[in-house]
């Protein structure tokens, strides 16, 4: 069974540009979360998706938009890059939404904006 | 708004010293309790996950406790390695579930 996988690994984008990341849910999840974990702080919920459609969102702007595909895989896309934008993006999978599935971590995209 | 407080932030202990991390919530309307483990730079391992309708977990040398009434849990090291040495993360996981809201950490240093 494939874990959640993440891409890029590593990323350094200037101010003002916008970014895309990408992750891949595990076998058989059909629900992914993105969080962001700024250096030295615990992750931030960002939001969910579930089956292609929004499932909740944090407290983050519009500028922070996602998408879910057919297979379950998730973009995380962020326009207007801004410096407190530079963290870790962690995205998890699980078998559903709800409080009974656990969520499952990948490795990270570790996005530097200049 | 769950507000998730870890303490302490930073612990250091030599090893083979049976240590306790401590969590605590402000909303008791949780769905279940989740412990992760985050080495520098990467992403999150799941250590123990409860059930808001269970009181404990154990797995290995680690036991996690949760008491939703008032609010707190603890993570239990036994017999602590050098290897333990990681940042440890609590998180809760609300009724909707839809969302992890987490602690800041504690970041713990395993002396040989």
């Amino acid at each position: 069974e494939t874990g959640v996988t993440q891409s890029p690994t590593h990323l350094i984008k200037t101010r003002g540009q916008q970014v895309t990341l990408r992750c891949s849910s595990q076998s058989g999840h059909n629900t992914v979360s993105w969080y962001q974990q700024a250096l030295g702080q615990g992750p931030q919920f960002i939001f969910q998706y579930y089956r292609e459609e929004e499932n909740g969102r944090g407290n983050f702007p519009p500028r922070f938009s996602g998408l879910q595909f057919p297979n379950y895989s998730s973009e995380l896309n962020v326009n207007a890059l801004e410096l407190d934008d530079s963290a870790l993006y962690l995205c998890a999978s699980s078998h559903g939404t709800g409080g009974f599935y656990e969520q499952y971590f990948g490795p990270g995209t570790r996005l530097t904006v200049t | 708004k769950q507000e998730v407080t870890q303490i302490p932030a930073a612990l250091s202990v030599p090893e083979g010293e049976n240590l306790v991390l401590n969590c605590s919530f402000t909303d008791s309307a949780i769905y279940n309790l989740q412990w992760f483990r985050q080495d520098p730079g990467k992403g999150l391992t799941s250590l123990l996950l409860i059930q808001s309708s269970q009181r404990e977990q154990t797995s290995g040398r680690l036991n996690a406790s949760l008491d939703k009434s008032s609010g707190r849990s603890t993570l239990y090291i036994a017999a602590s390695q050098p290897g333990d040495s990681a940042t440890y993360l609590c998180a809760v996981s609300d009724n909707a579930g839809n969302m992890l809201t987490f602690g800041g950490g504690t970041r713990l240093m395993v002396k040989p």
